[in-house]
């Protein structure tokens, strides 16, 4: 079974509209830790946001906010406001069981102006 | 500052030679590690190190091999490689388990 598992490979939003991408996870750990990365086209893997299996609050990072659902394992990236340069590859991440980490193969999010 | 540096950007390997890619941070972190990113298939672990002489396998490990002497360098080594290997590697390195994994630019690897 896949660990992380991201359901659109593509999705597009008007710019200044707010944005879900979806990310559902399996695990039978009971710490384990939720990341999510930006690729933008140059490349590079930048963190956005972090939720740990034990807070109770979502997390927020300025306009990102990771919508956890623990009951139904997910845990959907939130992107407020969106801008031209929201434009990018997005990797859902799990860390469990220590140390291991797994990717899900990511959405592709297109920003229209 | 450099962050995470890696080398070389860019290699083309014959089948069955072997290469050393480097990856060394200036961030003092203790936990490093290696990815593998193929189209179509995110990242994928290959090996990881929570701290100078520890290392630890991945989701993907074999055909690699990682040491870590020191708490600054964590080099990948591909033995023998094979077209199965072509793929863009990442490195990365956190505080902790759970902080923020800080990413190296990639090396690009194409195996002949």
């Amino acid at each position: 079974a896949q660990k992380i598992t991201q359901t659109q490979p593509g999705m597009f939003v008007q710019e200044k509209e707010a944005v879900t991408l979806d990310c559902t996870y399996d695990t039978s750990d009971q710490s384990y830790g939720l990341f999510w990365y930006k690729q933008p086209s140059s490349g590079e893997m930048i963190f956005l946001i972090y939720q740990g299996s034990y807070d109770e609050q979502n997390a927020t990072e300025g306009r990102y906010s990771l919508n956890f659902q623990k009951a139904r394992k997910s845990a959907n990236l939130v992107i407020s406001a969106s801008q031209l340069g929201d434009s990018a590859m997005y990797f859902c991440a799990m860390r469990e069981f220590g140390n291991q980490f797994y990717f899900g193969t990511g959405t592709s999010l297109t920003v229209i102006p | 500052n450099a962050g995470v540096t890696q080398t070389p950007k860019f290699q083309v390997l014959k089948t069955g030679q072997s290469m050393t890619l480097q990856c060394a941070q200036d961030m003092n972190h203790e936990y490093m590690s290696w990815y593998r990113q193929d189209p179509g298939m995110g990242l994928r672990l290959i090996h990881y190190s929570v701290g100078a002489g520890i290392t630890d396998q991945g989701e993907v490990p074999n055909g690699y091999n990682v040491s870590r002497s020191t708490t600054e360098d964590f080099p990948l080594r591909l033995l023998s490689a094979a077209p199965s290997q072509t793929s863009v590697y990442f490195c990365a390195s956190s505080y902790g388990k759970d902080n923020e994994q800080y990413f190296g630019p990639g090396t690009r690897l194409t195996v002949t």
